[in-house]
């Protein structure tokens, strides 16, 4: 299957402070990516849709300036979780579509955040 | 608004028997496409198999086939021959196949996910 990654797989960072996720597409160009969270044993809830080179798209209740999204580029998307609080800490997933299949979204493996 | 609803929160099964797992939504469209991803232990979410709505052909991946019921909503997971590294959370998951503006926009409305114990 398609390859996504994400670093860092494992973030703990201090309460104000603000912390970047990165999610690369490996073996195709991803025209749209997606950024979710997740809570133990619960299902995937969507924050936002970015397109390579537009804003991002963010669902009802995300704090758009708290959680930053850019897809600058056709392989790469970033999140940026600015003045992360204990409430941020959780599990963020990123997926992908794109000239691999455009209707199948792939997984990046994750990231978990802990913030003190 | 799509809905997809798992009504199993949990199911085992023996190591070779098989397991069916339950999926049905709720939609206006007639194109879709709907997923079924595996979520292991490692939280790695794994494409399992993929049915377009346009085909009456259920989809199958080795071990692994649907049950696709259009008119009924329905899109069951058969696990056949259940394998100990087939222990994680299931997630059916619903894309409609109209996209905005050309572009591959499609977001996933996933099921709430069943929790499936393969027992040696």
């Amino acid at each position: 299957g398609a390859v996504v990654s994400q670093h860092p797989s494992w973030v703990i960072c201090k309460s104000g402070t603000s912390v970047k996720i990165e999610c690369r597409s490996l073996d195709f160009q991803a025209t749209t990516m997606f950024w979710y969270r997740q809570f133990p044993k619960q299902s995937l809830m969507l924050m936002a849709t970015s397109n390579e080179g537009s804003k991002a798209t963010y669902e009802q209740g995300v704090e758009k300036d708290k959680f930053l999204i850019n897809h600058a580029s056709l392989t790469l998307s970033t999140l940026t979780v600015t003045s992360a609080h204990p409430e941020d800490s959780s599990f963020y997933i990123c997926s992908a579509a794109g000239t691999r299949d455009v209707w199948t979204q792939y997984f990046g493996p994750g990231t978990r955040l802990l913030v003190l | 608004a799509q809905t997809v609803t798992q009504s199993q929160p949990e199911m085992s099964v023996q190591e070779a028997e098989t397991v069916t797992l339950s999926c049905t939504y709720d939609t206006s469209e007639s194109d879709y496409y709907l997923f079924w991803y595996k979520q292991p232990p490692s939280r790695q979410m794994i494409l399992v198999i993929r049915q377009e709505a346009y085909k009456q052909q259920n989809a199958t991946e080795n071990r692994f086939s649907v049950n696709f019921q259009k008119a009924a909503k329905s899109f069951s997971l058969k696990i056949s021959d259940s394998q100990l590294g087939d222990a994680a959370m299931y997630f059916c998951a619903y894309r409609s196949g109209v996209d905005a503006g050309g572009t591959s926009y499609g977001k996933l409305t996933f099921g709430q996910g069943t929790i499936l114990t393969v027992h040696p």
